[in-house]
């Protein structure tokens, strides 16, 4: 069974408008939440994280929110841009924060 | 800047060969993982190592091995290779728990 969904395969956003993605999660036990952008033909790229003693986390144009109770996490970017066209994973883990599982990804385009 | 290096980018390997995927860091970490990536299912974990000699299984162990021999260099060995082998692996590094993974580009397997 999925422990973190990323439920919208797919993402289209005009260029300088704000991006929102959504992720969620069942193990309540998880407490370190991160996200990354894959492009093609390369590996994922750390962007950015959040521990559950947050609920928030800004850098630059991202900025991820987290939700407990609803065991939801997002990512918003703001302004975006075509170069942020890409795969976009949220993942999970542990207190013991070492092995991390994925969401199955969400593909943001965004045209000029 | 962290560099993780994959012996490959591309491979092709024929059923039953045993193959060696090599992933290499220069950045003294302590924590080492082996992904697989396929459409639609996201990145799951293979096998992780957290000191030299140490491993443990992730999810789809199954018809995998790993080692760890050194600290810089951590080997994912397909013991006979299969067609349902054919993927996209990635490695990651990371410092310590509750911090980013730090993937590489990946090696593009395919097993014909």
């Amino acid at each position: 069974d999925q422990q973190v969904k990323q439920n919208s395969p797919s993402l289209s956003v005009q260029e300088g408008r704000i991006s929102i993605l959504n992720c969620d999660y069942t193990n309540s036990m998880f407490d370190y939440f991160l996200w990354y952008k894959k492009y093609p033909a390369e590996g994922p790229t750390f962007l950015i994280s959040i521990s559950s003693i947050k609920d928030k986390n800004e850098d630059g144009r991202f900025t991820v929110f987290l939700n407990k109770s609803a065991k939801h996490l997002s990512l918003h970017i703001v302004p975006s841009q075509p170069g942020d066209s890409a795969v976009y994973f949220c993942a999970a883990s542990d207190q013991a924060g070492t092995a991390l599982i994925f969401g199955k990804g969400t593909t943001l385009s965004v045209s000029s | 800047d962290v560099k993780v290096t994959q012996s490959s980018r591309y491979l092709v390997k024929r059923t039953g060969e045993k193959v060696f995927l090599e992933c290499v860091q220069d950045m003294d970490h302590e924590n080492m993982f082996w992904y697989r990536q396929d459409p639609g299912l996201g990145l799951r974990l293979i096998y992780f190592s957290y000191d030299v000699k140490m491993k443990e299984k992730g999810d789809i162990p199954e018809g995998y091995s790993v080692s760890r021999e050194k600290k810089e260099r951590f080997s994912l060995i397909l013991e006979s290779a299969s067609t349902n082998q054919t993927s996209m692996y990635l490695c990651a590094i990371q410092y310590r728990g509750n911090q980013p993974q730090h993937f590489g580009d990946g090696t593009r397997l395919s097993i014909l």
